[in-house]
């Protein structure tokens, strides 16, 4: 099975600080990587498909990078809607969730 | 509207069994590839079952194996998870999620773009 390792596990920052969260594989999965925000007593949102593609409605401050083992999210301007726990999927074999990492002040 | 709607879920006693259901409206079900996804209480997300659109390929993560089974029912736009023999370890919300098919470059990407409010489950004596 296909490992996945999402650091930092959780991180504090302020509004409009740029926040960046890593999500490694342990063997390659080309881009097949995807991103979601969760918040407590809500669904999951996806927001990131693909590594880097943006899904639809989603603001334009997120954005995902990388392929292969390493994939990175990054929020430009974290906004007070932005605090919530995130989590990386991979969708090359087995659905496989990372640790998610929770944002917090 | 496009949704996804959990119902079945409540306290059951180790060894138990619970089916949850997850009603779909809005898309044309049959289409579509579906899972379930649970949390338990200050855990991360973790995949549990996977169906395809036809039904015919069904996937299970390993802790799950034998004792939970899912299936569909596209006449009624539904989802269903039969849990069996139930463990204080799948005390979670469950939710059903719908994989999206998303072709770039030839490629095709099915990440989880529909998802339900969820359903806790209760395994505790």
């Amino acid at each position: 099975d296909i490992q996945m390792t999402q650091s930092p596990s959780s991180l504090s920052a302020s509004v409009g600080d740029r926040v960046t969260i890593t999500c490694r594989t342990s063997q390659s999965i080309a881009n097949y990587l995807n991103w979601y925000q969760h918040k407590p007593g809500k669904a999951p949102k996806l927001l990131i498909y693909a590594a880097s593609s943006l899904q639809s409605g989603v603001p334009s401050r997120f954005s995902g990078s990388g392929a292969g083992t390493d994939f990175t999210l990054t929020i430009s301007s974290l906004q007070p809607e932005d605090f919530a726990t995130y989590y990386c999927q991979e969708n090359y074999s087995s659905l496989t969730f990372g640790g998610g990492t929770k944002v917090e002040i | 509207e496009v949704q996804l709607v959990e119902s079945g879920g409540g306290l059951v006693q180790p060894g138990g069994s619970l089916r949850l259901s997850c009603a779909a409206s809005g898309f044309t079900f049959s289409s579509y590839q579906m899972s379930w996804v649970r949390q338990a209480p200050g855990k991360g997300l973790e995949w549990v079952s996977y169906i395809s659109s036809s039904g015919r390929t069904i996937y299970y993560v390993d802790s799950v194996k034998g004792r939970f089974t899912v299936s569909r029912d596209d006449a009624n736009n539904s989802l269903s998870l039969q849990m069996n023999s139930l463990r204080a370890g799948d005390t979670a919300i469950y939710y059903c999620a719908r994989a999206s098919s998303i072709t770039i470059f030839g490629v095709v990407h099915r990440p989880f773009d529909i998802w339900g409010q969820g359903t806790m489950v209760t395994v505790s004596s």
